[in-house]
């Protein structure tokens, strides 16, 4: 167990909805980074918070977004949702204070099914 | 963009054997690089993790060697158990970048 807990587990959705994920971080952990995972394939960076605010992002459209909250921990939300949405989506807390290696855990993700 | 890949998809190997999985990478500019195994069902697990300043790190029955004259990084378990049957990756991390560049993954499948 690495401390890190996503919420829910599995979520099916109708294309066009919006979708809210949830993690909590590890504890003493004041970073959180989002993933997607496409069956099959490695993870994507979607991005990262730190102190509430987005701290770097990969190559996903505005209807990605997120918030983390003064407990670090955070929130993926997307809207209209797309088919290819369909997904396993990672939570990833670590340290911004100690880098990443060793000290970053993921959760067990969320299993997103757009249909 | 540069990306980090795989050589192999698929490893199969004998329990007992020492299994090596293999990465290349393009980005020379990356501080860390990380290699990661999943489990069905679950997030990726840290296994090891490397410097861009060092060459060779071993852990329990782990040993990444990093080799940046050919951007490739490799995994190396001894004595491979059935429970070490999963899909690897290898990562980069880039400092500035905050961010973790995951490779396709390799299945490594053990026979009892």
């Amino acid at each position: 167990e690495t401390g890190v807990t996503q919420s829910p587990t599995h979520l099916i959705k109708t294309r066009g909805q919006q979708v809210t994920l949830r993690c909590s971080s590890q504890s003493g952990h004041n970073t959180v980074s989002w993933y997607q995972q496409a069956l099959g394939q490695g993870p994507q960076f979607i991005f990262q918070y730190y102190r509430e605010e987005e701290n770097g992002r990969g190559n996903f459209p505005p209807r990605f977004s997120g918030l983390q909250f003064p407990n670090y921990s955070s929130e993926l939300n997307v809207n209209a949702l797309e088919l290819d949405d369909s997904a396993l989506y990672l939570c990833a807390s670590s340290s911004v204070n100690r880098g990443w290696g060793t000290e970053a855990f993921f959760g067990q993700g969320t299993r997103l099914t757009v249909v | 963009g540069e990306n980090v890949g795989l050589h192999l998809p698929t490893l199969s190997v004998q329990e007992g054997d020492n299994s090596i999985i293999n990465c290349a990478y393009s980005n020379s500019a990356s501080d860390y690089f990380i290699w990661y195994k999943q489990e069905s069902g679950k997030g990726p697990q840290f296994i090891i993790d490397i410097r861009s300043n060092m060459d060779k790190r071993q852990g329990q029955r782990v040993t990444v060697l990093l080799n940046k004259t050919v951007k490739h990084l490799s995994l190396q378990i001894a004595a491979t158990q059935p429970g070490d049957s999963a899909v690897y990756f290898c990562a980069e991390y880039t400092n500035a970048g905050n961010m973790l560049t995951f490779g396709g993954g390799t299945r490594l499948m053990v026979k009892p």
